[in-house]
């Protein structure tokens, strides 16, 4: 089954201890995105891929790192977090953006709670 | 720069009820527009898309039509149902910049 599988779904950690989420995708897509959903304010874009060692920043990087090394994999950093990085993140694919063609496939989530 | 707005909410109505939810969007040149749902507890998932002016984006009984002219994408349904309850994501890509307004929670009681 094609899909984007995040582990783990559920995190509740404390301030300072570095965590990492984990994305994996199984279609092959070059493009991958990492986005966190913020009540009233809708998914914003932390880091995005368009194929293997190439990342860029998206709208809020601050506190966050992403790494590329394979093609299927795009796991996001925690290195010191904070209680503003709660919140619900999706790693997203496509199979590339080309002006808005192809649509992108998103994992289930992860909720992230940092006390 | 590149920006998606649609229409607060919640937004509650009963079965067989029309639906409307607006979405304007602001961006140089020809952006590719989308609206995305998200079930309780899921990621979200492509409902429809349009590619061009004039197009219209049709699916499960959701239509939008994306009109340059009042740079708008407006998502429409002639009967909810309940199983239509989510979150509904207006959202643009224009020279590989991913953007989605805010969401519109919609309620549809039997």
């Amino acid at each position: 089954e094609a899909q984007v599988t995040q582990n783990p779904r559920y995190l509740i950690t404390v301030t300072g201890k570095k965590l990492t989420v984990t994305c994996s995708q199984n279609m092959n897509h070059e493009y991958m995105s990492w986005y966190r959903q913020d009540p009233g304010l809708g998914l914003r874009q932390i880091y995005y891929s368009m194929n293997v060692e190439v990342t860029d920043k998206g709208d809020v990087p601050e506190g966050y790192k992403v790494s590329r090394k394979e093609k299927r994999n795009f796991p996001l950093i925690l290195e010191s977090p904070s209680p503003n990085q709660t919140s619900l993140y999706f790693c997203a694919s496509s199979p590339g953006l080309a002006g808005g063609v192809y649509e992108q496939y998103f994992g289930p989530g992860t909720r992230l709670t940092v006390t | 720069g590149n920006s998606v707005t649609q229409m607060e909410g919640p937004v509650t109505l009963s079965e067989e009820a029309f639906l409307t939810i607006n979405c304007t969007y602001t961006a140089t040149g020809y952006p590719s527009l989308f609206w995305y749902v998200q079930y309780p507890g899921e990621g979200l998932q492509l409902l429809l898309k349009a590619t061009k002016a004039d197009d219209k984006g049709s699916n499960k009984g959701f239509e939008a039509t994306y009109r340059k002219e009042t740079t708008s994408f407006h998502l429409e349904k002639g009967s909810v149902q309940v199983s239509d309850s989510a979150v509904y994501f207006c959202a643009l890509c224009n020279n590989n910049d991913m953007r989605f307004g805010a969401g519109t929670r919609l309620t549809v009681k039997p």
